[in-house]
């Protein structure tokens, strides 16, 4: 599975938008980009993923640069409770059989009033 | 309700003594993970498993060992092998086609 590369901290205000970078410039043209958070002493919450064309859900949106070597995660309106660990990971598609996430540190982002 | 169940929350162990970690799930799920994680780091993998009686190591299965006897249970057992098993220990499952998702985690501690 490809690395990736993300800041260690970054900071937000409250309401504003969240744009947290990723780097994964080695990823494979099957391989897709996952992003997750954790909330101290949590387990990973899912937060989204794609493979090339920008998504969107209710929690975040996903911009995929066109030569898929970085991405970034929003959150377009920022609250307390997204104080978190990021996680972007590239792995193999879901249905891959043995499809497998490899974590690195994240990113603490920490919104602030 | 449906969900990822990691019991207890919190466990001990003396030095020596074998200690199992219990994840059930009742999404229907077909794989079963389980990472280890130690302060200030991300998770990393020990254990999973795709289908019911069959299981891969991870990166770091040394000291640990899995059961699949059943679709919804995958319990994790620490043996007196893993030198270093104070963490935080999360178990994850997912359907054939969706990403995993994560229980709430099992702390673990040496007495």
């Amino acid at each position: 599975d490809a690395k990736t590369t993300q800041p260690t901290s970054m900071d937000c205000a409250e309401g504003r938008a969240a744009n947290l970078p990723c780097n994964h410039s080695t990823i494979s043209g099957n391989e897709y980009v996952y992003w997750y958070r954790q909330i101290h002493s949590q387990g990973p919450q899912y937060i989204i993923h794609g493979l090339k064309n920008n998504e969107t859900n209710e929690m975040a949106s996903l911009i995929i640069t066109e030569d898929r070597k970085s991405s970034t995660l929003i959150l377009p309106h920022a609250t307390l409770r997204d104080t978190a660990v990021y996680y972007c990971i590239v792995s193999s598609a879901p249905e891959t059989s043995g499809s497998r996430l490899t974590f690195g540190e994240g990113t603490q982002l920490t919104v602030n009033p | 309700d449906g969900g990822i169940t990691q019991s207890p929350k919190y466990l001990f162990r003396k030095e020596g003594q074998n200690v199992t970690l219990s994840c059930e799930q009742n999404l229907n799920h077909d794989a079963m993970y389980w990472y280890r994680q130690d302060p200030g780091q991300g998770l990393r993998l020990i254990y999973y498993s795709q289908i019911v009686n069959d299981f891969q190591k991870g990166d770091i299965a040394e000291g640990y060992s899995v059961s699949r006897e059943k679709k919804e249970s995958f319990p994790l057992t620490v043996t007196s092998a893993q030198k270093n098993p104070t963490a935080f220990y999360l178990c994850a499952s997912r359907p054939f086609n969706q990403p995993q998702h994560f229980g709430d985690g099992t702390r673990l501690s040496i007495l």
